[in-house]
């Protein structure tokens, strides 16, 4: 059983690029969902999809950032015109449908601004 | 909105010593769910527990154990006999809005178990 995996574990990009990254969750999770984590912080959510519904957006989710699940299965997340403050783990995490079923996370994305 | 308060920044124990993480929550809602993760020096996030509201009843998983206390909106984790494997931030996370199922984590408490 392969559990939710993210590529790539490390971007380092220059302020203003683009960046795009990519989560495939658990086989049979319908449920998949974005978060970031800061150094020392816990992770916030950003947003969430069930099938290839995007059903719910933080407000952190600023117009930068875009989500897609296209055909329900991965997931990307880009992050356009990139600015020191997006400097993060991102998270993926996969679940089955219900009412708060365990979340599985990844290992995580991180980003570093140059 | 949730909000979850982990006030023990930072724990150190000797191993095989008993050690308890604090969790201390709100919320609006009537019916909610309560996890737990631990996150290892590795960075994946590893989920422990899940909890609802109806079932105030303590849980033992091996050394792990948690007590839920719905009047104090307490959800505390203890870990028996440590272990130097057990030397990870540990996140509470009450469940959102119900429908909304994202988690809201706290800053974590960083448990080092000293050999």
């Amino acid at each position: 059983d392969t559990g939710v995996s993210q590529d790539p574990r490390h971007k380092i990009t220059k302020r203003g690029q683009n960046v795009t990254f990519r989560c495939d969750p658990i086989s049979e999770h319908n449920r998949l969902y974005w978060y970031r984590q800061t150094l020392g912080q816990g992770p916030e959510f950003l947003t969430y999809f069930q099938n290839e519904a995007q059903l719910e957006k933080s407000r952190l989710l600023s117009d930068r950032f875009s989500a897609e699940r296209p055909k329900g299965s991965f997931s990307t997340l880009e992050i356009q015109r990139t600015e020191q403050g997006d400097s993060a783990m991102y998270l993926c995490a996969s679940s089955l449908q219900g009412n708060f079923q365990p979340q599985h996370f990844g290992d995580g994305t991180r980003l570093s601004i140059l | 909105a949730q909000k979850v308060t982990q006030a023990q920044t930072e724990i150190s124990v000797v191993e095989k010593e008993d050690v308890t993480l604090d969790c201390v929550y709100e919320t609006r809602d009537t019916t909610y769910y309560l996890f737990w993760y631990k996150q290892p020096p590795s960075g994946e996030l590893v989920f422990l527990i899940r909890r609802n509201s109806f079932d105030e009843q303590n849980e033992i998983s091996g050394r792990y154990s948690w007590n839920f206390q719905k009047s104090t909106s307490s959800f505390n984790f203890t870990i028996t006999a440590s272990q130097v494997v057990d030397s990870a931030v540990y996140f509470c996370a009450p469940g959102g809005q119900t429908g909304a199922n994202n988690l809201f984590f706290g800053t974590g408490t960083r448990l080092t178990v000293i050999p």
